[in-house]
């Protein structure tokens, strides 16, 4: 089955420099990737998603690059602030024999320091 | 909020005790989840279902089980068989096709006591 590796486990940052987050996955009939974020206390929550087809997908502060040969994708956050700070959970999707299945990484804890 | 609800917030077993996890949804998804989530470990697959009366073991499915009689619901069960049952647990509801989303409830924190 899948295997989607997210690396590092925790990441501090000053505020207004730039985060990155990588994530690794083993199959290659996987086509969707997609980032969650999980505030203290609350629930994970969709902020960004890419699909095998495309390289690269920018939402104001937030990008995701996906390289489909390495298989390996990445979330980047410029200019953070304190809202930044949360759990960031990358996950990996495809189709297994009629059923879809969403399996996520291990989660990375983002500290953004004032 | 979100249109998925779990219940309850939080629960206390006794050792030995079957448990039963709800989990709610009113947004018309054919797709339900569970996870399991520790610290260090991130979110999980415990079961998944795609269609009513259908369900599928993750990948840490033992000392689990779940039913999915009804489109709207999908509870989970943990049984005297789980080694390690304290943890929280969130059920998602899956929004499938070409802008795939899950939704996640609030979750349930499941204590052994």
């Amino acid at each position: 089955g899948e295997n989607v590796e997210q690396h590092p486990s925790t990441l501090s940052v000053q505020e207004g420099d730039s985060a990155v987050i990588k994530c690794t996955y083993s199959d290659s009939a996987s086509n969707y990737f997609p980032w969650y974020k999980q505030e203290l206390g609350k629930r994970p929550q969709l902020i960004i998603d890419i699909r095998s087809n495309v390289g690269e997908k920018k939402d104001q502060r937030i990008a995701v690059t996906l390289n489909k040969t390495a298989k390996h994708f990445s979330l980047h956050i410029t200019e953070t602030q304190p809202e930044d700070s949360a759990v960031y959970f990358c996950a990996g999707d495809k189709w297994d024999f009629g059923n879809e299945k969403l399996t996520f990484g291990t989660g990375t804890r983002l500290t953004i320091i004032p | 909020d979100g249109g998925i609800t779990q219940s309850p917030k939080y629960l206390f077993r006794k050792e030995g005790q079957n448990v039963t996890l709800s989990c709610e949804q009113n947004l018309n998804h054919d797709a339900m989840y569970w996870y399991r989530q520790d610290p260090g470990q991130g979110l999980r697959l415990i079961y998944y279902s795609q269609i009513v009366n259908d369900f599928q073991k993750g990948d840490i499915a033992e000392g689990y089980s779940v039913s999915r009689e009804k489109k709207e619901s999908f509870p989970l069960t943990v049984t005297s068989a789980q080694k390690n049952p304290t943890a929280f647990y969130l059920c998602a509801s899956i929004r499938t096709g070409a802008n795939t989303e899950a939704f996640f409830g609030q979750g349930t924190r499941l204590t052994v006591v």
